[in-house]
């Protein structure tokens, strides 16, 4: 069974639109992040949360928000699409705190904005 | 900030060649590193971690080497075979109050029957 979920594993957007991506995980973990791939960047950080609480934000743009309603999910909304945003989001979580936790990576939602 | 600096950006080698990956990082007090490995359309899975009071690991068909002086991280694949072709990141442990990974660029490895 999947430890990190993440869906749509893939989405198709217009221009101008808003999607949500969504990630829940079930390994106890207390820390959550998002990270972008694309052929530009290969991993691009994000946003990193801990406890629930945004603790680091590499993203220069306030269309991506993430959403923590539950310790176990971090979802990531993306307003006005452009297609500049295709890439796949891959979400992953650890331990808060402890500088030797590997990260799990959820597989990844594939966006394409037409 | 941490930089990671991953080299080389493509590799083709030849089954039962090895492969050799390195990265190199900046700050001198990052002490936890890992490597990832990612099939094509797949996600990332830990291949291994490398805490500071290890230099050597080994993993089934690969060695891992930290050398803390020159502060470079390599992954050594012996006897590639087809199954390992992959992207391969090295990821550094920076402390920000949270930690979180600064990852290199990635290398697309290509194992040729």
């Amino acid at each position: 069974d999947p430890k990190i979920i993440q869906k749509p594993k893939y989405l198709v957007a217009v221009t101008g639109s808003e999607k949500i991506l969504i990630c829940e995980q079930y390994l106890g973990h207390n820390a959550m992040y998002w990270y972008r791939q694309s052929a530009k960047k290969p991993l691009e950080f994000m946003f990193s949360y801990s406890y629930q609480k945004l603790m680091d934000n590499q993203t220069a743009s306030s269309r991506f928000q993430p959403q923590s309603s539950k310790k176990n999910h971090l979802d990531l909304q993306i307003t006005a699409l452009k297609p500049d945003d295709s890439a796949t989001y891959f979400c992953a979580s650890s331990q808060a705190g402890q500088e030797n936790s590997d990260y799990t990576f959820g597989s990844g939602t594939r966006l394409l904005v037409i | 900030g941490e930089q990671v600096e991953q080299r080389p950006p493509h590799l083709s080698v030849r089954e039962g060649d090895s492969a050799v990956i390195t990265c190199t990082y900046t700050d001198p007090n990052s002490y936890y590193f890992f490597w990832y490995k990612q099939e094509p359309g797949a996600s990332l899975q830990l291949l291994m971690k490398v805490f500071s009071s290890t230099e050597i690991n080994e993993g089934q068909g690969f060695t891992v080497l930290l050398n803390k002086k020159d502060k470079r991280l390599s992954l050594n694949l012996t006897a590639a075979h087809p199954g390992d072709s992959a992207a391969y990141f090295c990821a550094v442990s920076v402390n920000t109050g949270n930690y979180k990974y600064v990852f290199g660029a990635g290398t697309r490895l290509k194992v040729i029957a």
